[in-house]
């Protein structure tokens, strides 16, 4: 059984569309994040939510926004896709908001704006 | 606020052969540290991490990393190297209230047979 798992695993639009990436963690843990690495491969925060309650909200354009519908799922809603928008994005979890609580990764989506 | 470097963005090594893969953090009090792994085409797994006490921590997957305060590092070691061992590894440091740590650019290691 897959921890956390993400759909779709790849996506490609064309910019100015609107798309979805979902998440879900079938661990039964408190608090999910979302990460974006980019083509160097840092890896930067962009949400996290605990307990359904977002914590954490990084400088990210208006146009991502995060939609965390039950513990389990968190999904990420971008509009009007820019070609700077191309990265890879990972779902994350982790027991509860502590920092020496282990974060547990997705697949990760890698998503490719033309 | 905190910030880490992983000189090496490739990193080289014939099966069997030992490891060290570099990792330097900037910080003013202690941080807590961790090393990751990300496989081909797969999200990041936590081979070890350190908080506090003994500076020689055990991860899985046979690696181990040394805290050394006075050199600011955090470097990961392996004896002996597997081919599956190939992969993209990420140094991450947190401190303070933060939760979320920070994270290395990452090197790659490349594994000959």
């Amino acid at each position: 059984d897959t921890a956390v798992s993400q759909t779709p695993k790849y996506l490609v639009t064309q910019m100015g569309n609107d798309k979805s990436i979902k998440c879900e963690q079938n661990l039964g843990h408190d608090t999910m994040y979302w990460y974006k690495q980019d083509s160097k491969k840092f890896l930067k925060i962009m949400f996290s939510y605990n307990n359904k309650e977002l914590i954490i909200n990084e400088t990210v354009p208006n146009r991502f926004s995060p939609k965390s519908p039950d513990k389990a799922h968190l999904n990420l809603h971008i509009n009007s896709l820019e070609l700077g928008d191309s990265a890879v994005y990972f779902c994350a979890s982790s027991q509860e908001w502590d920092r020496d609580s282990e974060q547990y990764f997705g697949p990760g989506t890698r998503l490719t704006v033309t | 606020a905190q910030s880490v470097t992983q000189p090496d963005i490739h990193i080289t090594v014939s099966e069997g052969a030992s490891l060290e893969l570099r990792c330097n953090y900037s910080y003013g009090a202690t941080p807590y540290l961790f090393w990751y792994v990300q496989s081909p085409g797969q999200g990041l797994q936590l081979l070890l991490k350190y908080f506090s006490g003994d500076t020689l921590v055990q991860g899985i997957k046979g690696f181990e990393a040394e805290f050394k305060r006075s050199q600011s590092s955090f470097n990961l070691r392996k004896p002996s190297v597997h081919w599956s061992d190939a992969a993209e590894y990420f140094c991450a440091v947190g401190a303070g209230g933060s939760y979320i740590p920070t994270f290395g650019r990452g090197t790659s290691l490349i594994v000959h047979p």
